[in-house]
């Protein structure tokens, strides 16, 4: 069984940089075709995607935030790690960590966190 | 958005409705399909050519054209209503990109 499970933060002010973790099981991110993604969803409005690492470290980004973005595996620790700096309010969301599966999908999903951007 | 949705469908009781989604992308890469109750996180629903993943009803199904992905709902029951994602690569195959919803309303 895969499951995936968001922690961090519930508040940063602006500026700061927002470190969130994902500790995932029931799988092995060590090959290419698995990977856990990052995908963000604010308050009422649409997914948007963030950041995604394979299992064998190919990293991929949303391009309009790849200069604040950094994603990282710990596969010793079976958990990712999303970085995003310089945080602003429009930051503000729920955080979704996702198991990007043989399918080429985000099958499972965790249940999100909300940072709030706030001073 | 890269993909586009309609904002929002309604659908009687029983009914069937189709959702869509279009992009560029479209053309090369198969559209992905999730549902979203509120409060919770998505669930897949559709993806691929013609797979649904185990545990969803088969009266969702999915098509695509050209441009342009359709989620089937046939017989639609209030556990539906929701708001329903597509997502699939950018032209580039470089990222994964969403479109903007499609609210559901049985």
């Amino acid at each position: 069984q895969i499951t995936l499970k968001e922690s961090g933060p519930t508040l940063v002010k602006p500026t700061q940089t927002l470190t969130l973790t994902c500790d995932f099981s029931g799988f092995s991110l060590t090959s290419l075709t698995t990977g856990v993604g990052w995908i963000r969803q604010p308050p009422g409005k649409a997914l948007e995607f963030l950041a995604l690492v394979y299992g064998d470290d190919d990293k991929r980004y949303r391009p309009s935030l790849k200069s604040r973005l950094t994603i990282a595996k710990d596969t010793s620790k079976s958990q990712v790690v999303l970085t995003m700096t310089n945080m602003d309010p429009v930051d503000t969301a729920t955080y979704f960590c996702t198991f990007r599966g043989r399918s080429d999908n985000f099958e499972n999903w965790g249940q999100g966190t909300l940072v709030t951007v706030s001073s | 958005s890269e993909l586009t949705q309609d904002s929002a469908v309604s659908v009687a009781l029983g009914q069937t409705v189709t959702i869509t989604c279009r992009g560029d992308s479209l053309h090369t890469y198969y559209a992905t399909w999730f549902q979203q109750r509120p409060g919770q996180a998505p669930v897949l629903v559709f993806y691929g050519k013609n797979n649904r993943p185990s545990g969803i009803p088969d009266r969702f199904s999915g098509s695509s054209s050209g441009n342009t992905a359709s989620l089937t709902i046939t017989g639609a029951q209030a556990e539906d209503e929701a708001d329903y994602y597509c997502n699939s690569w950018d032209i580039t195959g470089d990222h994964y990109v969403f479109g903007g919803g499609t609210q559901v309303t049985v």
